[in-house]
């Protein structure tokens, strides 16, 4: 298993401006998820964030939106730009600890007003 | 990628009945693996199914992988307040690492 932690756990904004979660984990992983859940949804894939590559987004996600650092193998950020109230969501991250299966960290709660 | 449909959306059940969700794709799948997510938790993994029909149990709970591996159940035996949640069924991508999840079945149990 996995124990991950991200921050914030939520947060308010105002339209407009940028957040950015972190994610960390407890051991070296070399892949790491990013997936948006809105309320009472299932769980979309934003991108893939492999450490010393460039991150792989899924369709509909772009990077200007959503730019992604991963500088080591335990950690990930994910920042949300030009929020809007459209990006109202959950946002968790999650590692494949080379089993296929993934671990996911709590979830960054935000409401853009 | 490996999409994957999944019913019902919701169920809700008296404690001490039993619950089942189905999770079908068009196509083949590698494998299937199932998740658990309680009310304002996070996706928990609870197990993967890789051969063609096969059949895993974890104390009340039974998952089936169909024969063609394009189906999968997951079946609770008499329900419990503790079984309440959505559960996820979830395939690989194309990109062989990346999940896709079907939309889930919340179920609801009362006492």
């Amino acid at each position: 298993s996995a124990v991950i932690s991200q921050k914030p756990s939520r947060d308010i904004c105002q339209r407009g401006t940028s957040l950015t979660i972190q994610c960390q984990v407890d051991s070296q992983v070399t892949m790491m998820f990013w997936y948006r859940q809105q309320p009472g949804q299932s769980l979309t894939l934003i991108a893939t964030a492999n450490q010393g590559s460039e991150a792989t987004y899924e369709s509909g996600f772009v990077i200007d939106k959503f730019p992604i650092s991963r500088p080591n193998l335990t950690f990930s950020t994910l920042t949300v730009s030009n929020m809007s109230p459209e990006d109202s969501s959950i946002y968790l991250c999650s590692v494949d600890k080379g089993t296929d299966t993934q671990y996911f960290g709590p979830g960054t709660r935000l409401t853009v007003l | 990628g490996q999409q994957v449909m999944q019913i019902p959306q919701y169920q809700h059940v008296q404690e001490g009945e039993d619950f089942t969700t189905y999770c079908n794709s068009s196509t083949t799948l590698s494998n299937i693996q199932w998740y658990k997510q309680r009310p304002g938790g996070h996706p928990v993994f609870l197990i993967q199914l890789v051969k063609s029909g096969e059949v895993k149990k974890q104390k009340r709970l039974t998952f089936q992988f169909g024969e063609a591996k394009k189906n999968s159940s997951l079946h609770i035996t008499a329900t419990q307040t503790t079984d309440v949640g959505t559960y996820f069924c979830a395939a690989l991508s194309n990109s062989g690492y990346a999940l896709n999840f079907g939309k889930g079945t919340s179920l609801l149990v009362t006492p």
